[in-house]
């Protein structure tokens, strides 16, 4: 799976929109572009995905350039509960048992400040 | 989103003692789960991933005679810390996929294991 860059931490003000950038420069074709966040001591929790169109979802919207080397997620509206470790992965979707896994790499962590 | 229990949430033991700690998927059959561990301010590692009747893939460096999986039904699989010592002290999450929905995977909310 490609790797991806993102920048170690960021912070943002409650109720502003949080762009969080990701780089995946090696990204292959047929590689979806994740995104998930942890808070602190629970399990990571699923955000939204997306291949080369911008996508929106109820928590988020992810721009991916029409290169598809970067994208960003979007909060528009950031809360105090949206301070996260925020991950993007990049991924094959297929079957078997070798494809498909997530690997984690550092993460963004969020800070969302009143 | 489909929910992914675990249990213990946390559990403390002494050195040498075998620990096991229970994934279950609660609405949906998991065909393959996976099991990460999280050192403290580290991110997640994947330890292995299971598919269900079959023995478990485990990834460079991680003790397939320390670390048993067992995948023995589409709800449950089980992750046996054996013979644990203080450096097993982690966070261990599970996570779970149904057949063919590549998309959808889902994470538990982890086992707090402290080993004194």
């Amino acid at each position: 799976d490609a790797k991806t860059t993102q920048p170690p931490s960021m912070d943002c003000a409650e109720g502003r929109a949080a762009n969080l950038p990701c780089n995946h420069s090696t990204i292959s074709g047929n590689e979806y572009v994740y995104w998930y966040r942890q808070i602190h001591s629970q399990g990571p929790q699923y955000i939204i995905h997306g291949l080369k169109n911008n996508e929106t979802n109820e928590m988020a919207s992810l721009i991916i350039t029409e290169d598809r080397k970067s994208s960003t997620l979007i909060l528009p509206h950031a809360t105090l509960r949206d301070t996260a470790v925020y991950y993007c992965i990049v991924r094959i979707n297929a079957g078997g048992t070798s494809y498909g896994k997530l690997t984690f790499g550092q993460g963004t962590i969020l800070t969302v400040h009143p | 989103g489909a929910v992914v229990s675990q249990h213990p949430s946390r559990v403390i033991c002494k050195s040498g003692t075998s620990v096991k700690i229970e994934c279950r998927s609660l609405d949906f059959q998991a065909t393959t789960m996976f099991w990460y561990r999280q050192f403290p301010k580290q991110s997640l590692m994947l330890m292995a991933t299971s598919n269900e009747g079959s023995k478990a893939t485990y990834e460079q460096g991680v003790e397939k005679d320390k670390f048993l999986i067992n995948h023995a039904s589409l709800t449950l699989s089980t992750l046996t810390v054996t013979s644990a010592h203080p450096e097993d002290s982690s966070f261990y999450i599970c996570s779970a996929r149904e057949r063919q929905a590549y998309n959808e995977q889902f994470f538990g909310p982890g086992t707090r294991l402290t080993v004194l």
